[in-house]
């Protein structure tokens, strides 16, 4: 058990829907990353957030959004949903947020779009 | 031009043997970070080990090991003396960037599969 914790575990939903995933870092951890997996792209990196704060951006789509709250747990909002975002969806943390930073993972969300 | 590449799609190694598993990346920054982890079926992305890009033994944790050649941009993990449980898909990654942000890049993976 990495510490990271995501909800919900399985999400079922339809096209052009709109779902939230949640995610708690490990105690003491700033550092908030999300994560797509799918069989076609991989394992690709979406964004991070700092102490509430944006830090770094990959291959998010503009109908994705994240947040990352005072408590510093994180959501990841999926809008107008397509076939194609069915996939593993993990949260990752770290303590701080340099090149040598060490992410663990929590178990990740599996979306289904239907 | 991939950044982290997994030229390994699939290995078999027999129980109680060592296994190689390669991974070349490419970056021109000069500060960076090298990890591995394993994704058994259930899913969870484990972290079995860390090299930094100045770090200059190679890392070791356990039965796993990082054969580390910055002149060659390649950090191999070894696993030693396999075993069933080890079966399972390891990727290599690599922390690039700046302090204005840093992302992390993965390889697309290799299957290992252990044999009794």
């Amino acid at each position: 058990d990495s510490g990271v914790t995501q909800t919900p575990k399985h999400l079922i939903t339809a096209t052009g829907q709109r779902v939230t995933l949640r995610c708690s870092p490990r105690s003491g951890d700033l550092s908030v990353y999300w994560y797509q997996q799918s069989l076609d792209q991989g394992l690709q990196f979406l964004i991070q957030y700092y102490n509430g704060e944006e830090r770094a951006k990959g291959n998010i789509l503009e109908r994705f959004s994240a947040q990352q709250f005072p408590d510093l747990h994180s959501e990841l909002n999926l809008s107008s949903l397509e076939l194609g975002d069915s996939a593993l969806y993990f949260c990752a943390s770290s303590v701080e947020s340099g090149p040598r930073e060490t992410q663990y993972f929590g178990p990740g969300t599996r979306l289904l779009v239907l | 031009a991939q950044k982290i590449t997994q030229t390994q799609p699939g290995m078999f190694v027999q129980e109680k043997e060592a296994v190689t598993l390669d991974c070349t990346y490419d970056t021109s920054d000069q500060s960076y970070g090298l990890f591995w982890y394993k994704q058994p079926s259930s899913g969870e992305m484990i972290f079995l080990i860390y090299q930094g890009s100045y770090d200059e033994q190679n890392a070791t944790e356990g039965r796993y090991s990082l054969n580390f050649q910055k002149a060659r941009k390649s950090a191999n993990l070894v696993i030693s003396a396999s075993q069933l449980g080890d079966s399972a898909m390891y990727f290599c990654a690599m922390r690039e960037g700046n302090t204005g942000g840093f992302k992390t890049i993965f390889g697309a993976g290799t299957r290992l599969f252990v044999k009794a």
